[in-house]
């Protein structure tokens, strides 16, 4: 079955510029998450959606951050006036979320490796 | 506070095995899942352990010990593609977020 997907694969900017990111979690998947993960580091938490309740957005780092979705469909990560220090690969991931039990395993798509010049 | 800790590196030779620790402590605990992550790629589901004990699959072998807060990934007959970043995470409560660690980078040689 189809995974999770993300668009675009790689976007760069230039300083000051607003971006979107889509991602388009697994059918079916009520949970869906978003993180940042720099060069060579690990992931960071940025913002967690479970069904229609309000997000979890404790990880998003400035209010230049902002993420939304339309029940449990695909969601859209927009940065405005984007910085050089924003640049890095954004993550996206699903999982069957409170109807998943404790084994509820997040599957992750490939990504949007974003470069602000 | 909420803390997870990895090796940052390790290197291990092709055909041997490797042991891949990691300890954590958090304000509850609700299951621990291992990730590998290859350069330039998305992570990828390892395991899921939640009671104390070893779990098997395949090349790759899974412990936790929920009183020491200790978790382990064994890989075993090391194969080159095994050259990845491997990440602890942990379900700290009944939220889904899941706790991370910085990931433990292996270098399989021949």
């Amino acid at each position: 079955g189809a995974g999770v997907s993300q668009s675009p694969s790689n976007k760069v900017t230039e300083k000051g510029k607003d971006v979107e990111l889509r991602c388009d979690p697994i059918s079916g998947h009520t949970a869906l998450y978003w993180y940042r993960q720099r060069l060579g580091q690990g992931l960071e938490f940025l913002i967690y959606f479970q069904g229609n309740s309000a997000p979890d957005k404790s990880g998003l780092p400035s209010d230049r951050f902002s993420a939304e979705r339309t029940g449990e469909s695909v969601s859209t990560l927009t940065i405005q006036r984007t910085q050089q220090e924003d640049s890095a690969v954004y993550l996206c991931a699903s999982s069957l979320g409170l109807s998943g039990g404790g084994y509820d395993t997040q599957y992750f798509g490939p990504g949007t490796r974003l470069t602000v010049l | 506070g909420q803390n997870i800790d990895q090796p940052t590196e390790m290197t291990a030779t092709e055909g041997a095995i490797v042991q891949i620790n990691c300890t954590y402590q958090t304000s509850g605990f609700n299951g621990l899942f291992w990730y590998q992550q290859h350069a330039g790629e998305a992570p990828t589901f390892l395991s899921y352990n939640v009671l104390d004990g070893l779990e098997e699959k395949g090349r790759f072998s899974s412990f936790l010990s929920r009183s020491k807060g200790y978790s382990y990934l064994l890989l075993k007959e090391l194969q080159m593609k095994d050259s990845a970043s491997y990440l602890c995470a942990v379900k700290a409560g009944n939220n889904r977020k899941l706790i991370w660690g910085l990931g433990t980078s292996l270098a399989v040689n021949p």
